[in-house]
């Protein structure tokens, strides 16, 4: 199995409303990622877990909140999001921190 | 602030001909350098990596080459496809505190068939 999957793959939330985003992989793989991305815009790195502890927060507002509850699985909460936090979130994992990245196909977030 | 960046957004090639991708970082410290695809509605795929102690790398069709005096980087393919069409992302791994991997702004790639 050489897949990241995330659920759900489209998100639409309001402001006030709770939710999650769903990230697996059977891969081994020790690190997982979070990264942001903007349309016609890069990835930017939001979180980074290795060896299931948050090793990098870069600087990300405290309505997403990760959660890594086994190597295999990473989990990020949103709560009380801005029409702005609308974006593609995708879910990476690899071997050692900072190595080759895997991908999934991104949650697709619309905040109302 | 420092970033790894492109020279074009946007890049048309002819079906056929090789495509050469340009970028351009600014960190010396870098030491791991990584190409992406991104195809529309997809998540990016890796497709070639370089180290710094290296300065040419070949896969299936493409070709990324580094300069480091220069800070620059190109992925080449060879008899663009129009399956080749996505964005293309290189990505630096950033030795700070912590390692992380920062991308670049992106090329669009079209292949005219």
């Amino acid at each position: 199995d050489t897949e990241v999957t995330q659920t759900p793959k489209h998100l639409v939330m309001g402001m006030t409303n709770k939710k999650s985003l769903k990230c697996e992989q059977h891969m081994g793989h020790r690190a997982m990622y979070w990264y942001k991305q903007k349309a016609k815009k890069p990835p930017e790195l939001m979180f980074v877990y290795s060896y299931e502890k948050l090793s990098i927060n870069e600087s990300v507002p405290s309505r997403f909140s990760p959660e890594c509850p086994n190597s295999s699985l990473l989990n990020l909460h949103l709560h009380a999001l801005q029409p702005e936090d609308s974006a593609l979130y995708l879910c990476a994992s690899s071997y050692w921190e900072a190595g080759e990245l895997f991908f999934g196909e991104g949650s697709r977030l619309t905040v109302l | 602030g420092e970033s790894v960046g492109l020279h074009l957004p946007t890049l048309s090639v002819q079906e056929g001909d090789n495509s050469i991708i340009n970028c351009a970082y600014s960190n010396s410290a870098s030491d791991y350098f990584i190409w992406y695809k991104q195809e529309s509605g997809k998540g990016p795929q890796f497709i070639i990596d370089i180290r710094s102690n290296m300065d040419k790398r070949q896969g299936q069709r493409v070709t990324v080459l580094l300069n480091k005096t220069v800070k620059h980087l190109s992925l080449q393919i060879a008899a663009t496809q129009p399956g080749d069409s996505a964005v293309y992302f290189c990505a630096e791994k950033r030795a700070t505190s912590y390692d992380k991997v920062i991308f670049g702004p992106g090329t669009s790639l079209s292949v005219i068939p």
